[in-house]
């Protein structure tokens, strides 16, 4: 089946450790997205990924880097976690800009000690 | 992006219809109406859009008012697979970001 693949599920690292959270897709969409959600909150977008072109929104720390060397692939960087950076990261997809439906994975749940 | 406002959380009985209220009184006219539904421990997963006519689909009906102020979420027949945090959002057509609000916490009842 074509899906949204986040691997780990879990990922623990220590305060100031960088850390790099995968995301890959088979669903050969054009859009990738970086959301970060924490506990009890609605998910937030982070950046995403029109093709090549790179998106960062407005208020997303420079603590978080993504890079997309591929269709397939989006990497999350968080260059030096500190504990307000524990959360759930999902990674969704969209087919082109404007599409109407996006496809989340599973999330990856970061624990930063 | 204009906002939208839903209760809560909302609790029903298996196999009972479950409607589930969106205010978006400050709508324009290019929004569509998205929902979107977390279930626990998982990512969020499409559920249906609008823009002004009500919409069916094989998960559930997207009934909206005339005004399109608000629109309703009805799952014909609640399962407890349907437990889930349901997201109303609304998009431009130009746009492809979505931003999630509070959401309303459903939870159904054997």
């Amino acid at each position: 089946d074509a899906m949204v693949i986040q691997n780990p599920r879990y990922q623990v690292t220590q305060f100031g450790k960088p850390v790099t959270l995968s995301c890959s897709q088979t669903l050969n969409h054009n859009v990738m997205y970086w959301y970060q959600q924490k506990s009890s909150q609605a998910p937030k977008l982070l950046f995403h990924y029109y093709d090549k072109d790179f998106n960062n929104e407005a208020d997303t720390p420079d603590n978080f880097q993504s890079r997309r060397p591929n269709t397939s692939f989006c990497f999350l960087d968080i260059r030096s976690p500190g504990l307000g950076d524990a959360a759930m990261y999902l990674c969704a997809t969209s087919r082109v800009r404007g599409f109407n439906e996006q496809f989340f994975g599973p999330g990856t749940r970061l624990t930063v000690l | 992006d204009a906002k939208t406002t839903q209760p809560n959380s909302m609790e029903s009985n298996e196999e009972e219809p479950v409607h589930l209220p969106c205010n978006h009184s400050t709508i324009s006219g290019t929004d569509y109406i998205h929902w979107y539904r977390q279930l626990p421990s998982q990512g969020p997963e499409y559920v249906i859009h609008g823009l002004t006519s009500n919409v069916n689909n094989r998960m559930a009906s997207l009934a909206i008012a005339e005004d399109r102020k608000s629109s309703t979420l009805i799952l014909h027949r609640a399962t407890l697979r349907d437990a889930a945090v349901y997201y109303c959002i609304l998009r431009g057509n130009a746009g492809n970001m979505l931003t999630f609000g509070g959401g309303t916490r459903l939870m159904v009842k054997p």
